[in-house]
C-alpha cells in the first residue's frame, strides 16, 4: 500500500498563479521529499524536509510538514507553464531505505 | 542527464518470456533501487542493493529478480512474463544507506510492453 497520498490526484490553474499540492502519510517518517516527473520521464528530486523542520523554500518552491497531522504541502508560486508536471511526495519505509511514493498529483499550468 | 542510466529504454516482448533490465547508478553512488510504475499501481519500490548487497525488499513478485554486481551496476531479471508486468521500470541511485535519508537520483526508466 502506499504510505503517501497525494491530493488533489489532478490541478489545472493558470499561469502565474500559486498551485498547492498535499500529502498525508500513515506512518513515523525521518523526513519526507518531493518529486516531479514530466511525462513518461524519470522522477526529479525537488526538496527534502526533516521531521524537526515546519517548512523549507527552494526557488519558489515552500513546502510545509505537519508532523502531528501526518501532512505535508508543496507550494510552487508564480507557476509557469514548465511546472506542467506529476509531483509526488515521497517517505521512507521504517527501518528499510525504498523510498515509498504516492500516486502523485497531475499539475498541468494553463498558459 | 541524471547521470544513472538505463537499458533498453523500450523494450517489447511476448507473454511468458524473460527479459533483463540494466542500471548503472551515478557515479559513487553505492545503493541501487528499481522501481515499477503503472497506471493501477502507481510507484511501486521493488528492491534495493548497497554495495552488492540486497538492502530492502518491496512489492517484487517471485518470478522477478535482481543483483548488484562488483562495480556497482545492477540488473532486473523479469521472467514468465504476463500483461499485467507491462510497465514503466526505473531504476534509482543514491550516495549514502540510512533510512530515509537518501535522495534518489532516477533514470530515464525502461518501458516495458508485454503483448
Amino acid at each position: 500500500s502506499q504510505q503517501g497520498e497525494e491530493d488533489p490526484q489532478a490541478l489545472s490553474i493558470q499561469e502565474g498563479e500559486n498551485a498547492t499540492m498535499n500529502c498525508s502519510y500513515k506512518t513515523s517518517i525521518n523526513n519526507l521529499q518531493w518529486y516531479r516527473q514530466n511525462s513518461g520521464r524519470g522522477l526529479v528530486h525537488l526538496i527534502l524536509i526533516r521531521s524537526n523542520e515546519r517548512e523549507k523554500h527552494s526557488g519558489r518552491l515552500r513546502v510545509t510538514l505537519d508532523t502531528s497531522k501526518k501532512s505535508s504541502s508543496l507550494l510552487i508560486t508564480a507557476s509557469r507553464a514548465a511546472d506542467t508536471a506529476s509531483y509526488f511526495c515521497a517517505t521512507a519505509r521504517g527501518g528499510a531505505d525504498g523510498l515509498t511514493f504516492g500516486k502523485g498529483t497531475h499539475l498541468i499550468i494553463q498558459p | 542527464d541524471s547521470g544513472v542510466t538505463q537499458t533498453p529504454k523500450h523494450l517489447i516482448t511476448a507473454t511468458g518470456q524473460r527479459v533483463t533490465l540494466r542500471c548503472s547508478p551515478r557515479s559513487g553512488d553505492l545503493s541501487v533501487y528499481w522501481y515499477q510504475q503503472s497506471l493501477d499501481q502507481g510507484l511501486q519500490f521493488l528492491i534495493q542493493y548497497y554495495n552488492g548487497e540486497e538492502r530492502a525488499k518491496g512489492n517484487i513478485l517471485e518470478r522477478f529478480s535482481a543483483q548488484q554486481f562488483p562495480d556497482l551496476h545492477s540488473e532486473l531479471n523479469l521472467s514468465s512474463l504476463e500483461l499485467g508486468d507491462s510497465a514503466l521500470y526505473f531504476c534509482a541511485s543514491s550516495v549514502a544507506l540510512g533510512s530515509g535519508a537518501n535522495v534518489l537520483t532516477f533514470g530515464a526508466g525502461s518501458r516495458l510492453t508485454v503483448l
